[in-house]
């Protein structure tokens, strides 16, 4: 089974400022079944990239994804109030059909 | 766009069985997607259980396989989980998703189900 460990697990910042979110897999990962999430207290996830790097209907472009192999990065340009939330990664394998990280947390300073 | 709402009893005593159910609306179950049950314990990450085809085939996560049950009702437009021999562990908000292309799409709203006596 692919493990993914995000980092960091809490990353403080500022509206207006850069995020970095990052998740690296145990194994290599097809970026074809690398996806993140976005989940907002008391909501479910929202998908925000599929295909490591396309961007789901509606997600605005200050979110985009890059990586490939066991490394993946989640950047979101200029951070909006609302994007302060809890960001999944998931990979797409044999059963466990979806795999998640454990999150990271990304909170106002 | 497709909408998904589950609905259980909130309240499961510890060796019962868990039991689910999704209501789609805004589209068929039976249009060609694989539907998936999620879960995720209070203050945790996500938990993937397993998923269902319009056809009736599933899978499920290895380490809930003995307990898990996954099945749908094409005529309501609906599918279900069952989790049978439950413990404090299996207390989490699950929620029921759409799959699309290797990523879960759609999502419901999730439930909190609590096991306790």
């Amino acid at each position: 089974e692919i493990v993914l460990t995000q980092s960091p697990g809490t990353l403080s910042l500022s509206p207006g400022e850069r995020a970095t979110l990052s998740c690296r897999a145990s194994q290599t990962v097809s970026s074809n079944y690398f996806a993140w999430y976005q989940q907002k207290p008391g909501q479910a996830p929202r998908l925000l990239i599929s295909g490591a790097s396309t961007r789901a209907t509606g997600i605005p472009d200050r979110f985009s994804g890059s990586g490939s192999g066991t490394d993946f990065t989640l950047t979101i340009s200029r951070l909006e109030p609302e994007d302060f939330a809890v960001y999944y990664c998931q990979q797409y394998g044999s059963p466990p059909r979806y795999t998640f990280g454990q999150g990271t947390k990304l909170e106002i300073k | 766009q497709v909408q998904l709402q589950e609905s259980g009893p909130g309240l499961v005593k510890p060796s019962g069985t868990l039991s689910l159910t999704c209501a789609v609306s805004g589209g068929s179950i039976s249009s060609g997607y694989w539907w998936s049950w999620v879960r995720q314990p209070p203050g945790k990450g996500l938990e993937w259980i397993g998923e269902i085809s319009h056809t009736g085939s599933t899978n499920y996560d290895p380490s809930l396989r003995s307990r898990v049950t996954i099945s749908l009702d094409k005529s309501k437009n609906q599918f279900f989980l069952q989790l049978s021999t439950v413990t404090a562990a299996d207390t989490a908000v699950y929620y029921c998703a759409r799959n699309g292309d290797y990523v879960l799409e759609y999502w419901g709203q999730g439930t909190l189900i609590t096991v306790s006596s």
